[in-house]
């Protein structure tokens, strides 16, 4: 079945710090692929999505690609802020009726 | 254009006590959408209705659990006997047509503790 797997957290860094969190997913197909971010105590947020293979999606400085050799959604930014402490979610579009495969999220905490 | 609304916020219930969790969806959206989130895991799938039907409910326990989302108010999820393991945050979803299609916006969730 459809799954997906995130680096396990938490990713602690300092202001300014380059941030990457990894994620692969496991899918029939090419389904589109999302990152959504949860701030303490709220819902989730979409964050970028991509739909198809080599698409980039991007957000607040915020960046991912569409790999599909390497099956791959990794979420980048150059230079994160304390305001970017939060719980990342990378979840993919599973089967035709919009439900959302998600992996087990990333907790990033930014210090100053 | 008020967000996806759900209530409570939080909700306690006793062991073997019912619970409802309530979802408004946006406005103009007819699909709704049912995630619960365990302590320390990400969302699952629960349930994908629309007015008036459950279009899948593969993530749905098969005992105790039940949602509707009538054409008038809001949807609901209903838990009845409560146990400890279904303390955890269950989310609502909703998408003016089929999530592959459109964005799905998630509401604030309502946070479950059974004691």
């Amino acid at each position: 079945g459809n799954s997906v797997t995130q680096m396990e957290g938490p990713v602690t860094l300092s202001e300014e710090a380059f941030l990457t969190i990894n994620c692969t997913y496991t899918a029939t197909g090419y389904p589109s692929l999302f990152w959504y971010v949860q701030y303490p105590g709220e819902g989730l947020q979409l964050l970028l999505k991509a739909t198809k293979a080599d698409d980039k999606g991007s957000n607040k400085g915020f960046e991912a690609t569409y790999r599909k050799e390497t099956t791959s959604f990794h979420l980048e930014k150059g230079s994160v802020q304390v305001s970017d402490s939060a719980v990342y979610f990378c979840a993919l579009l599973s089967g035709n009726t919009g439900k959302l495969i998600f992996g087990q999220g990333t907790t990033l905490q930014v210090k100053p | 254009n008020a967000g996806v609304m759900q209530n409570p916020r939080h909700l306690v219930r006793r062991r073997g006590q019912e619970a409802r969790l309530r979802c408004s969806p946006m406005k103009g959206h007819s699909h709704v959408y049912w995630y619960r989130q365990l302590p320390e895991e990400g969302l699952k799938f629960m349930v994908y209705l629309q007015k008036e039907n459950i279009i899948d409910e593969s993530g749905m326990p098969k005992e105790r659990f039940s949602a509707e989302f009538p054409k008038e108010g809001p949807s609901i999820l209903r838990i009845q006997q409560v146990v400890r393991g279904d303390s955890a945050a269950y989310f609502c979803a909703s998408s003016r047509g089929q999530a592959q299609n459109t964005e799905a916006f998630f509401g604030q969730g309502t946070r479950l503790t059974v004691v």
